[in-house]
């Protein structure tokens, strides 16, 4: 265990499904950020969240949809999503003035 | 945009021998940091290298940084099937607003045989 918790593991989804992918840290981060990372690919960044305010969104497509109540949770809400968006997602987190990210395990999603 | 790119993209090496890969950046940095990462799994944070150093050690491990030729290498020494995973660096250009945003590159995977 890192600190950081992604549930669930696996997710198998079709097209048409709502789903939510949830992050919790428990290091007291004040930073939080979903990557994605899809076979023979560099990790893509898609969302930061300071201070439970987003700071960056990198042209994420709004069937992606993401929501932080806190600095400690962070939630990744999927809806229509295409089977090009299967891929292994993960949740980071980070303190300013300490580098360095923590990163969760990932979920591996399939769309089918 | 892509930020670092590692090379090689693979590399086979015996139990005991040294590991050296390498990764070159495009733009200014604030610090460089290596990532490991075991099949399907998070990324760990290994070492991280700020602009104004030239060579770090921790453990086994063993970075080197070189800002005029934008590149640095990782190195790990008498290596172990164990150490067998991904490989990644991520370059970053300095806290914005409090968070780091870190730039990843493809990876290099690395296989130690026993």
């Amino acid at each position: 265990e890192t600190g950081v918790t992604q549930t669930p593991r696996h997710l198998v989804m079709g097209m048409t499904n709502k789903k939510s992918l949830k992050c919790e840290q428990h290091l007291g981060h004040n930073a939080m950020y979903w990557y994605k990372q899809s076979a023979k690919k560099p990790l893509e960044l898609m969302f930061v969240y300071n201070f439970k305010e987003q700071t960056e969104n990198n042209s994420v497509p709004s069937r992606f949809s993401p929501e932080c109540p806190n600095s400690s949770h962070l939630f990744l809400h999927l809806h229509t999503l295409q089977p090009e968006d299967s891929a292994l997602y993960l949740c980071a987190s980070s303190q300013t003035g300490v580098h360095g990210y923590t990163f969760g395990s990932g979920t591996r999603l399939t769309v089918v | 945009s892509q930020q670092g790119e590692e090379d090689p993209q693979a590399l086979s090496i015996q139990e005991g021998e040294n590991a050296t890969m390498n990764c070159s950046y495009k733009t200014s940095i604030n610090n460089l940091q290596w990532y490991r990462q075991n099949s399907g799994r998070g990324l760990v944070h290994l070492i991280l290298i700020r602009s104004n150093e030239r060579e770090k050690h921790s453990g086994r491990l063993r970075v080197t940084l070189d800002t005029s030729k934008k590149s640095s290498s990782l190195l790990i020494t008498a290596s172990r099937a164990a150490d067998t995973a991904s490989y990644f660096c991520a370059t970053d250009k300095g806290a914005q607003g409090g968070s780091e945003k870190l730039v990843f590159g493809k990876g290099t995977k690395l296989t130690v045989n026993p």
